[in-house]
């Protein structure tokens, strides 16, 4: 069973309208990083957090944002929403130290109408 | 430019029937090579780590090995519950950015 939880789980929205998802990642996990999937494809990098700075960017508007807090939860902001928006979104997230493979949630399914 | 390639896009195999799923990557100063499976509607799960060439892990059916330029995931006599998308991902230096591929779906008939 994970130990990253997604919320919600699905969500319409409406183009123009803004949107917040939320992560809540395992205790002890400092880095956060957060993905959009198209159908079809893998996901691709939004951005990361570490320590509650962002610490990488993907090829991402500036109308994506994101916040990482003290207790390991964290939320993409995305305003201004376009119906290419539509996709999952993942929260990953990771312990401290070397490379360990990112644990994933369950994603948000996002759709713009 | 930092890039992930799989292939074949789709693979359909019979229950034992033993196969391999490429991963193809250019990518300047590689920190890690992962490997994820993914169910319908679901997040990645984590599947393996390798982080130089030469090395290989094993779970189960599974097997990932890893070039300078590729990795292989073998899989050995494959049952029905095998069937998912196979997602392969690469760290760079940059940025810590991880590159996913777009996945081989892979789906074992009984």
């Amino acid at each position: 069973e994970t130990g990253v939880t997604q919320s919600p789980t699905h969500l319409i929205k409406t183009r123009g309208q803004q949107v917040t998802l939320r992560c809540s990642s395992q205790s002890g996990h400092n880095t956060v990083s957060w993905y959009q999937q198209a159908l079809g494809q893998g996901p691709q990098f939004i951005f990361q957090y570490y320590r509650e700075e962002e610490n990488g960017r993907g090829n991402f508007p500036p109308r994506f944002s994101g916040l990482q807090f003290p207790n390991y939860s964290s939320e993409l902001n995305v305003n201004a929403l376009e119906l290419d928006d539509s996709a999952l979104y993942l929260c990953a997230s990771s312990p401290p130290g070397q490379n360990y493979g990112y644990t994933f949630g369950s994603g948000t399914r996002l759709t713009v109408v | 430019e930092d890039q992930v390639t799989q292939s074949p896009e789709a693979l359909r195999l019979q229950e034992g029937e033993s196969s391999s799923l490429n991963c193809s990557y250019t990518v300047s100063g590689l920190r890690g090579l992962f490997w994820y499976r993914q169910d319908p509607g679901k997040g990645p799960e984590f599947l393996f780590t390798l982080y130089s060439a030469g090395e290989e892990k094993e779970k189960e059916r599974l097997k990932a090995t890893l070039t300078k330029k590729e990795s292989f995931l073998h899989i050995t006599a494959p049952k029905p519950e095998d069937s998912a998308t196979y997602l392969c991902a690469v760290q760079a230096p940059r940025n810590d950015k991880i590159i996913f591929g777009k996945g081989t779906r892979l789906h074992i008939l009984p």
